[in-house]
């Protein structure tokens, strides 16, 4: 039993390269998250899955796209990265029984990605 | 915009000593609240969940809330060098979504 799993765990991109960051569960999680992490700012939700078919939005969507490949997989594009999207990116799950206030998130190692 | 607020630090406590880690909230409607300890270079690690007013204790670790105050906060009793961390505080503001304190950092010398 893996937990959240992410891949790769550091990559450099040059400005306007695109890249895919993947991310995969094996708790039978329903909700799955994106979020970066910069120093001082903290954890920023990009998007989240709360189900298999669904995306949303979060705090910092610009400049991403997710696609929810299965229950399992959530993966996070950059489409032409920007030294700004220099950050360590965290994918979390969580069972997300309906609305229930006790669903936790589990966070992945992280993958640390710089833009130059 | 619904915040989570923490007192950056670092927070120095000896070796021992009851570390008090605080957290306030914006949002009057949250029910669920949440510690996560980050070692550097390591992902968020889930501590405790506190959903009602009061105490909860777990081992070493008691979370605090006061709903009236919008007040959490995390003691940890005989703290050792291995707490040092940033923890970090989360309030539940969506139907699954957590909204992020930037976290206090502990520094727990010998």
């Amino acid at each position: 039993n893996a937990g959240v799993t992410q891949t790769p765990k550091f990559q450099v991109l040059k400005t306007g390269q695109s890249m895919t960051l993947q991310c995969a569960q094996d708790m039978n999680h329903n909700s799955m998250y994106w979020y970066r992490q910069d120093p001082g700012m903290g954890l920023r939700l990009i998007y989240y899955s709360a189900s298999e078919g669904t995306t949303d939005k979060g705090e910092v969507p610009n400049g991403y796209n997710v696609s929810r490949l299965n229950k399992r997989e959530f993966s996070l594009r950059l489409e032409s990265a920007a030294p700004s999207q220099t950050s360590v990116y965290f994918c979390a799950s969580s069972e997300a029984a309906g609305t229930s206030k006790t669903d936790t998130q589990y966070f992945g190692p992280g993958t640390r990605l710089t833009v130059l | 915009q619904k915040e989570v607020e923490q007192n950056s630090g670092p927070l120095s406590v000896p070796e021992g000593a009851i570390a008090s880690l605080n957290c306030t909230y914006s949002d009057r409607v949250s029910q669920s609240f949440f510690w996560y300890r980050q070692y550097s270079g390591k992902s968020p690690e889930l501590i405790m969940s506190i959903y009602s007013n009061g105490d909860k204790e777990d081992g070493r670790f008691t979370a605090q809330l006061n709903k009236a105050s919008q007040y959490v906060s995390l003691l940890i009793r005989d703290s050792q060098p291995s707490d040092s961390a940033t923890y970090l505080c989360a309030v539940r503001t969506g139907y699954s979504t957590l909204t992020f304190g930037k976290g206090t950092m502990l520094l727990v010398s010998p």
